[in-house]
């Protein structure tokens, strides 16, 4: 089923340990960005990438980390984590056109104790 | 700073109809965005506007006003399936979109 897959789907983390959120897609998209939903606020762009081998920064780019090897792998990096990082981080892709939508994974809940 | 405002929590009858409002302050407009998510579910695409004017899907509408920087999303015939969030997200002169907190829609039988 085409799609984008995310793992962990859930995880508790000590503080300070480093872990990678992983994300796959298969639909070809150039496109792909990482989310995080905290409760009454909106989602919140890290880092997104509009190609392969080229990465930007969000609003909340701090403590985190992307790379863009290949079209379909965007994995997420927190190299350092802290409480305040306790989130649903959902990874995204979509097609390069201005009206493309975008295809959600189904998040990533990770705990930071 | 951009901003995107709509209700925090909303509750309807099944089978009537519903709007949900969305205001939006943003630098440049490159199309409105609805998505609709279920508790504990990943987003999903309803509808985009870019146009001024009414876009119809089956029991759902959305509907823009570019010079107002408003939005409504319409839903009729409302099922018990229906309860969730529903997100109101603005392309800004960058292409980057921009998110409301989520309007919760609470159907009771």
């Amino acid at each position: 089923i085409a799609g984008i897959t995310q793992a962990p789907t859930s995880q508790i983390l000590a503080a300070g340990r480093r872990m990678t959120l992983r994300c796959t897609q298969d639909m070809r998209h150039n496109a792909m960005y990482w989310y995080r939903q905290d409760l009454g606020l909106g989602l919140r762009l890290i880092h997104y990438s509009n190609t392969a081998g080229t990465t930007g920064k969000g609003e909340v780019p701090d403590g985190y980390s992307v790379s863009r090897a290949n079209t379909d792998d965007f994995p997420l990096t927190l190299a350092s984590a802290v409480p305040s990082q306790t989130s649903v981080y959902f990874c995204a892709s979509s097609d390069s056109a201005p009206t493309g939508e975008l295809f959600f994974g189904e998040g990533s809940r990770l705990t930071v104790l | 700073g951009q901003n995107i405002d709509q209700p925090t929590e909303m509750t309807a009858t099944e089978g009537a109809i519903v709007q949900i409002n969305c205001t939006y302050q943003t630098s440049g407009f490159n199309g409105l965005f609805w998505y609709q998510q279920h508790a504990g579910e990943a987003p999903t695409f309803l509808s985009y506007n870019v146009l001024d004017g009414l876009e119809e899907k089956g029991r759902f509408s959305s509907f823009l006003s570019r010079s107002k920087g408003y939005s409504y999303l319409l839903l009729k015939e409302l099922q018990m399936k229906d309860s969730a969030s529903y997100l109101c997200a603005v392309k800004d002169s960058n292409y980057q979109l921009i998110w409301g907190a989520g309007t919760k829609l609470i159907i009771k039988p």
